[in-house]
């Protein structure tokens, strides 16, 4: 079956615009995940979604990011006001509900605030 | 606090030799699960193995081995006779138990595997 998907695959900005990244994640899987991956900081959670509802956004690293998730599907990660240090991979990854199930991931959006 | 450690940042082998990779993991959890994912250059985390923390048995998948000591806080990866198609970052994570079902999944910084032919 269809794995995660994101889009746009690659995204180059101006600093100081906002920006969408979409996750499409396998159907049937609850749970969704965001995490960004960079030189400096490894690979870095950022929101969880179990449903619509975000239980733990605690890894948002600024209230220029916030994300949504409609229909129990598709999610949204915006950034606003984009700076040079949000350049980085930002991976989505999808679940069935249950700490021991694996996380399946999409190929990345690879952001670039110039 | 989870924590993650991947001690190896870069390991370069020729092929068929085998090769490990080391994962040191730490948390207060008594229940908790242990991954590995592979990142080939195509970016795309691929799950490799799932361990939880009340079954110590190693694993084998193939040319795959993971031995897991709760003594150690350990879990490690083995590639036997590795090949170029293995050359990849590999990431070892750890997830605790949530009343919420919610996995975090901590992860360590990777280790590259370089296989020359």
């Amino acid at each position: 079956g269809a794995g995660v998907s994101q889009s746009p695959s690659n995204k180059v900005t101006e600093k100081g615009k906002d920006v969408e990244l979409r996750c499409d994640p396998i159907s049937g899987h609850t749970a969704l995940y965001w995490y960004r991956q960079s030189l400096g900081q490894g690979l870095e959670f950022l929101i969880y979604f179990q449903g619509n509802s975000a239980p733990d956004k605690s890894g948002l690293p600024s209230d220029r990011f916030s994300a949504e998730r409609t229909g129990g599907s598709v999610s949204t990660l915006t950034i606003q006001r984009t700076q040079q240090e949000d350049s980085a991979v930002y991976l989505c990854a999808s679940s069935r509900t249950g700490a021991y199930n694996e996380q399946f991931f999409g190929p990345g959006t690879r952001l670039t605030v110039l | 606090a989870q924590k993650v450690t991947q001690a190896q940042t870069e390991i370069s082998v020729v092929e068929k030799e085998d090769v490990t990779l080391d994962c040191v993991y730490e948390t207060r959890d008594t229940t908790y699960y242990l991954f590995w994912y592979k990142q080939p250059p195509s970016g795309e985390l691929v799950f490799l193995i799932r361990r939880n923390s009340f079954d110590e048995q190693n694993e084998i998948s193939g040319r795959y081995s993971w031995n897991f000591q709760k003594s150690t806080s350990s879990f490690n990866f083995t590639i036997t006779a590795s090949q170029v198609v293995d050359s990849a970052v590999y990431f070892c994570a750890l997830s605790e138990e949530r009343n919420t079902g919610f996995q975090k999944l901590v992860f360590g910084t990777g280790t590259r595997l370089l296989v020359s032919p």
